[in-house]
């Protein structure tokens, strides 16, 4: 089935640096790939999403790229802010998304030093 | 303007003992999962369903059971807990399947659960 690898686990920055958070994919006919941001305590919330016929898209400070050849999808964050510090989470659609599911991977921390 | 709802926040359980996570909806979705939560590992899949009547298993059933009764309904329940069913569980809904739309899965705020 599929898997989600996730790096790095945890990730700390100075404020105003710029932040990568890499998954590698397994299943080459995965679709689509969100992006969950889980602050301490509280629920996942999707902060971006990115389907695999376009390579990359944007959204304000945070961009997301998908290299299909690699099965890579990058999330980057720029210009990062002390409100950033939270547990991200990526995930793929196995099979093209025909089995209704979402693959997680294992969650990066990243924390934004002021 | 509720969205996902969960009951309880927290649990504290006995070896053995049984309960049912409630887990409702106000969105009109058809498509409802529950995940777990074990600490600093991502989320993993227990049952989802895609409409009332309709069940299937996730990565991780073993231990739990589902039902989906009404649209607005999914419970999770556990039989005889145990101390590796420790881990916080969100429910989750969506109006389509993954990647099919741009409508996301909504997340409830999560039951946080203890088996000692």
């Amino acid at each position: 089935g599929e898997n989600v690898e996730q790096h790095p686990s945890t990730l700390s920055v100075q404020e105003g640096d710029s932040a990568v958070i890499k998954c590698t994919y397994s299943d080459s006919a995965s679709n689509y790939f969100p992006w969950y941001k889980q602050e301490l305590g509280k629920r996942p919330q999707l902060i971006i999403d990115i389907r695999s016929n376009v390579g990359e898209k944007k959204d304000q400070r945070i961009a997301v790229t998908l290299n299909k050849t690699a099965k890579h999808v990058s999330l980057h964050i720029s210009e990062t802010q002390p409100e950033d510090s939270a547990v991200y989470f990526c995930a793929a659609t196995p099979y093209g998304g025909a089995t209704n599911k979402l693959i997680f991977g294992t969650g990066t921390l990243l924390a934004v030093q002021p | 303007n509720a969205g996902v709802t969960q009951t309880p926040k927290f649990r504290i359980l006995k070896i053995g003992q049984s309960m049912t996570l409630q887990c409702t909806q106000d969105m009109n979705h058809n498509y409802m999962y529950w995940y777990r939560q074990d600490p600093g590992m991502g989320l993993k899949l227990i049952y989802y369903s895609v409409g009332a009547g309709i069940t299937d298993k996730g990565e991780v059933p073993n231990g739990y059971n589902v039902s989906r009764s009404t649209t607005e309904d999914f419970p999770l329940r556990l039989e005889l807990a145990a101390p590796s069913q420790t881990s916080v569980y969100f429910c989750a809904s969506s109006s389509s399947p993954p990647g099919s739309s741009n409508q996301p899965q909504h997340f409830g705020d999560g039951t946080r659960l203890s088996i000692l």
